[in-house]
């Protein structure tokens, strides 16, 4: 079946730093790529998605491109600050899995100052 | 932004007793309603969808009369662990979307942390 994995956490990183986090798929279909955020006591919230190959989503600095050769959605953002700490979900839909969301493990990612 | 809320945000039950968790959508109505279990570390699996109305829809391997599930009104789902055992100690987390389709956005609860002793 489909499935997503996600670079092992925590991350910890200084504020200002480069931020990349891995998260590559398998999938039967074509799915559509998604990077959710989950804030300390608080519900994941959708980041950024795209659809099809070569698209590239971004939101608040964070970006990610769907890389169909390589299997992979990773997200990026060049400069960090400590209010990006929180827990960062990869996960993919795929119409021939029923559309259902299906999630990587999440990365913890903790800025300091 | 659409907003969903989990209740009890964490609750601990005795082995054998039943507990009932509450998702609300709070300012749109939500036609499907999914729920989740995390375990630490792991990913959210789906357990079930439920649409208003209707019965739920149970991933494979979730057993539909362990976990009870009821879609009530257009903003409000409940989840009933029935005769909970300590395994069923989790986090479970709610989402909501207008449609349920591929395309539709789902918003999440906070979650729910259930301890069973």
């Amino acid at each position: 079946g489909d499935s997503v994995t996600q670079m092992e956490g925590p991350v910890t990183l200084s504020e200002e730093a480069f931020l990349t986090i891995n998260c590559t798929y398998t999938a039967t279909g074509y799915p559509s790529l998604f990077w959710y955020v989950q804030y300390p006591g608080e519900g994941l919230q959708l980041l950024l998605k795209a659809t099809k190959a070569d698209d590239k989503g971004s939101n608040k600095g964070f970006e990610a491109t769907y890389r169909k050769e390589t299997t992979s959605f990773h997200l990026e953002k060049g400069s960090v600050q400590v209010s990006d700490s929180a827990v960062y979900f990869c996960a993919l839909s795929d119409l021939d899995q029923g559309g259902k969301l299906i999630f990587g493990q999440g990365t913890e990612l903790s800025v300091k100052p | 932004g659409a907003v969903v809320s989990q209740h009890p945000s964490w609750v601990i039950c005795k082995s054998g007793t039943s507990v009932k968790i509450e998702c609300r959508s709070l300012d749109f109505q939500a036609t499907t309603m999914f729920w989740y279990r995390q375990f630490p570390k792991q990913s959210l699996m789906l357990m079930a969808t439920s649409n208003e109305g209707s019965k739920a829809t149970y991933e494979q391997g979730v057993e539909k009369d362990k976990f009870l599930i009821n879609h009530a009104s257009l903003t409000l789902s409940t989840l009933t662990v029935t005769s909970a055992h300590p395994e069923d100690s989790s986090f479970y987390i709610c989402s909501a979307s207008l449609s349920g389709t591929i395309n539709d956005e789902q918003y999440f609860g906070p979650g729910t942390r259930l301890t069973v002793t």
